[in-house]
């Protein structure tokens, strides 16, 4: 059982440039979910997705973009890296409409920008 | 709006202590609590839940129930094991304008010592 699959786990980037975190789930869950986590800050929620097709700013959203390819894909891309970007980023799912169910995590990825 | 207050630690303690990690949530409605554990150089993963006050979620000798009067929903484990080391994360899920949203705590480390 893979559950929520997230490439690469460790990116070191230069200031300024552009990479895209990768994540898939095969659990058909509606919606997923980009989170970054950092020292004594728990997790914040940079994007979701309700839905195939739909995308809503979370939290923290600025220097970030996401793409909701398909149900199970939902990809996390750093136009112009800054250091203020170096942290863990997690993807998670969960069944949409369900809200006291859990949701499913990615092992991370773990970022650092030089 | 709605928020997640843990303490903050790291909470150290020796194989079979009691352990009570503290949390407490601000919220409109009627929120699900949720504890997840971070084990090191993983993602979370769902501890034990509660979907309505008064109920007691459990799982693997831990505890924690929705106290919808204090606004808590404290952890708590009889005899500690050096295996539960660990990130422990408190969480409220709730609609927001039709979706739902995740939030957590800034978590809490644990350490046992043998």
């Amino acid at each position: 059982n893979a559950g929520v699959t997230q490439t690469p786990k460790f990116q070191v980037l230069k200031t300024g440039q552009s990479m895209t975190l990768q994540c898939a789930q095969d659990m058909n869950h509606n919606s997923m979910y980009w989170y970054r986590q950092d020292p004594g800050m728990g997790l914040r929620l940079i994007y979701y997705s309700a839905s195939e097709g739909t995308t809503d700013k979370g939290e923290v959203p600025n220097g970030y973009n996401v793409s909701r390819l398909n149900k199970r894909e939902f990809s996390l891309r750093l136009e112009s890296a800054a250091p203020s970007q170096t942290s863990v980023y997690f993807c998670a799912s969960s069944q949409q409409g369900a809200w006291n169910t859990e949701a499913f995590f990615g092992q991370g990825t773990r970022l650092t920008v030089v | 709006g709605n928020s997640v207050t843990q303490m903050e630690g790291p909470v150290t303690l020796s194989e079979e202590a009691f352990l009570t990690i503290n949390c407490t949530y601000t919220a409109t409605g009627y929120p699900s609590l949720f504890w997840y554990v971070q084990y090191p150089g993983e993602g979370l993963q769902l501890l034990l839940k509660a979907t309505k006050a008064d109920d007691k979620g459990s799982n693997k000798g831990f505890e924690a129930t929705y106290r919808k009067e204090t606004t808590s929903f404290h952890l708590e484990k009889g005899s500690v094991q050096v295996s539960d080391s660990a990130v422990y994360f408190c969480a409220l899920s709730y609609m927001d304008t039709g979706r739902r949203a995740l939030t957590f705590g800034s978590g809490t480390r644990l350490q046992v010592q043998p």
